[in-house]
């Protein structure tokens, strides 16, 4: 059964730099032709998609949030992650990683999420 | 890339029908046959329940089931239960992208 898990901080201070690691286990990231995304949800707010990335590098992000994400994959370790730069409180949210069902076809594997913070 | 648009709430009796509604354009739920349905219970990742318009992954109850027509999509839970209770979410792809829907909770009165 494929298992996707985030770790990464809790707690980030406003101007700084978030960075997101997902896990995959139960599988390999570079043997299923699907894309792995990132998507966030504000707290008592909706779900909001930040992008996704092929095993090849090959990547696609929200435009609203297009110049301060960067989504890489690290093949050799089963992980893919996520940089999101100058954060702010607008910014704290429950981040999942999440892999599609089938191309442009929705998410059907999550990790749990990880809440992230933003405060001095 | 706006959010596509959801009643916020919707309720039945246990046993009725339930249909959420999921309007967004044609550069999204209309061009394409890519919308999604997320269930997501309180704390808990959202899960899938209908991809590609109206197929259900293994596993879902075949209560559930999605529709389509113009730039509007729709989810109906057939005979609610009580563990139905949840948020429901639309998505759709849009042009190397998704976008997701406002959200509806649905009750079980």
């Amino acid at each position: 059964q494929l298992q996707l898990q985030e770790s990464g901080p809790g707690l980030v201070k406003p101007s700084e730099t978030l960075s997101l690691t997902c896990t995959v286990s139960g599988g390999s990231i570079s043997s299923s032709s699907y894309y792995w995304g990132w998507i966030r949800q504000s707290p008592g707010r909706g779900l909001e998609w930040i992008g996704s990335i092929y095993y090849s590098g090959t990547t696609h992000y929200n435009p609203s949030l297009k110049s301060r994400v960067t989504i890489s994959v690290e093949t050799s370790k089963n992980q893919f992650s996520l940089k999101l730069t100058s954060m702010t409180a607008a910014d704290t949210a429950v981040y999942y990683c999440a892999r599609e069902v089938g191309n442009r076809s929705g998410y059907s594997y999550w990790g749990q999420g990880t809440l992230v913070t933003v405060s001095s | 890339q706006s959010a596509l648009t959801q009643p916020p709430s919707a309720s039945g009796s246990p046993g009725q029908s339930v249909t959420i509604s999921c309007t967004g354009t044609s550069s999204d739920i209309g061009g394409y046959n890519y919308v999604s349905w997320y269930q997501q219970h309180p704390g808990k990742a959202p899960k899938l329940m209908i991809y590609e318009v109206s197929k259900r992954p293994s596993g879902v109850p075949d209560r559930f089931s999605g529709s389509k027509s113009g730039n509007t999509a729709s989810l109906t839970v057939s005979g609610l239960q009580a563990e139905d209770e949840a948020d429901y979410y639309c998505s759709s792809y849009a042009d190397s992208s998704y976008v997701f829907g406002t959200g509806t909770k649905v009750s079980a009165l």
